[in-house]
């Protein structure tokens, strides 16, 4: 069984247009991250849902939009690509808001390309 | 904020030799500390971690020493193998407000030959 899982694991599409990334766990944790992943491997956070709710939202454009329709889905919605937006975008979650169970479990990664 | 610093890499060993990767932290508050790897086309994957100052996390033959004194959590292995090669990532996780905030440094990539 897969933990934590992301579609697509790649997406390739031209600048101007929107797409989305779906990110769901079946770990039972109610914490959801979103990282990117820049080509130098620098992982940066973005964002980060407990139980629905919005905690972490680091400067990230607006254009960058998370949706977490229950506790195991965070999906990502990006409008008006740009070149710059090509990474490695994982998701992750994990168990509540202790620091001892704070390690969180990563999905697989979803490639983006914007041309 | 909290930061975290790791040496750059890529380090590059040879099979069965002795490998430390450095990691320094700051912090605002008393951080839990982690090392994940990352193996190619793959997403992170938790190496070990250690909650408290003087803990020795441990797992696959890499140990780490959480060290308030110096705010270090450098990672060591004997004997690496050809199957290490991965990118390794230090990290904490500390309180801000009511939430804990994960902070990872930038990577070593590690390079080990036949």
């Amino acid at each position: 069984d897969t933990a934590v899982s992301q579609t697509p694991k790649y997406l390739v599409t031209q600048m101007g247009n929107d797409k989305s990334i779906k990110c769901e766990q079946n770990l039972g944790h109610d914490t959801m991250y979103w990282y990117k992943q820049d080509s130098k491997k620098f992982l940066k956070i973005m964002f980060s849902y407990n139980n629905k709710e919005l905690i972490i939202n680091e400067t990230v454009p607006n254009r960058f939009s998370p949706k977490s329709p229950d506790k195991a889905h965070l999906n990502l919605h990006i409008n008006s690509l740009e070149l710059g937006d090509s990474a490695v975008y994982f998701c992750a979650s994990s168990h509540g808001f202790d620091g001892v169970r704070t390690m969180q479990y990563f999905g697989p990664g979803t490639r983006l390309t914007v041309t | 904020g909290d930061s975290v610093t790791q040496m750059e890499g890529p380090v590059t060993l040879s099979e069965e030799a002795f490998l430390t990767i450095n990691c320094t932290y700051t912090a605002t508050g008393y951080p839990s500390l982690f090392w994940y790897v990352q193996y190619p086309g793959e997403g992170l994957q938790l190496l070990l971690k250690a909650t408290k100052a003087d803990d020795k996390g441990s797992n696959k033959g890499f140990e780490a020493t959480y060290r308030k004194e110096t705010t270090s959590f450098h990672l060591e292995k004997g004997s690496v193998q050809v199957s290490d090669s991965a990118v390794y990532f230090c990290a904490l996780s500390d309180r801000s407000g009511g939430s804990y905030i994960p902070t990872f440094g930038r990577g070593t990539s590690l390079i080990v030959h036949p």
